[in-house]
């Protein structure tokens, strides 16, 4: 089983759509959660980052996390044209460990 | 959040060579994390390089294959060594820590032919 499961999509939307994008991972030892974005040919950009369970909102992204369901997700409202992207969940044990565990990453696609 | 420079940003290189892979910080930083994006897979840890100290390397990546240099707080490299077509993928360079989350550079997209 791997550490943590993301569905590849692809994923396709019209513009302005609400988009709901999931993860669930296996270890309930994972303490911190990311999202991030990967455009083409370009480094993954961090996008939301929490700690522990719960909501984290920034603009049109909302993160959410579900630790008793090992639960991962994020939405984003009003989609945009320039929100096509690879969207890559990761997580992290935290403590003296750095190594991120990412999901294989959904391709998205915001179509206008 | 600190930026990164990587170089080169793509390269296509032939089988039995080398090639060494530059990350530069606009920040002293304590530790370098260096990634392998695979086609079609996850980003995969390869290494952790703190300066002054031996790089630590995951579970199958050896040091003879991928030699890490750390000379200062804000550099790194990495080399692969010997390649194949095997080691065709993206390599990314990271800096951050658990409390403020982890940058990446843009990656060095690397084919073996």
């Amino acid at each position: 089983q791997k550490e943590v499961e993301q569905d590849p999509g692809p994923l396709s939307v019209p513009e302005g759509a609400i988009v709901s994008l999931n993860c669930t991972y296996s270890n309930s030892a994972f303490q911190y959660f990311m999202w991030y974005r990967q455009y083409s040919r370009k480094g993954p950009e961090l996008l939301m980052y929490t700690y522990s369970s719960g909501n984290k909102e920034d603009g049109r992204f909302t993160a959410q996390v579900d630790k008793s369901s090992k639960y991962i997700s994020l939405f984003i409202r009003d989609s945009q044209p320039s929100d096509s992207a690879t969207y890559l969940c990761a997580v992290l044990y935290g403590g003296a460990t750095n190594k991120l565990i990412f999901g294989t990453g959904t391709l998205l696609a915001v179509q206008p | 959040s600190a930026v990164i420079s990587q170089k080169p940003s793509r390269d296509i290189c032939q089988r039995g060579t080398s090639l060494t892979i530059q990350c530069q910080v606009d920040s002293q930083v304590t530790m370098m994390f260096w990634y392998r994006q695979q086609p079609g897979q996850s980003l995969t840890l390869i290494a952790t390089a703190n300066q002054g100290s031996e790089a630590t390397y995951e579970s199958g990546f050896v040091i003879d294959k991928f030699p890490i240099s750390r000379p200062n707080l804000t550099f790194s490299t990495l080399t692969v060594s010997n390649m194949s077509p095997e080691d065709s993928s993206i390599y990314l360079c990271s800096v951050g820590s658990p409390n403020y989350g982890y940058t990446f550079g843009s990656g060095t997209r690397l084919t073996v032919v």
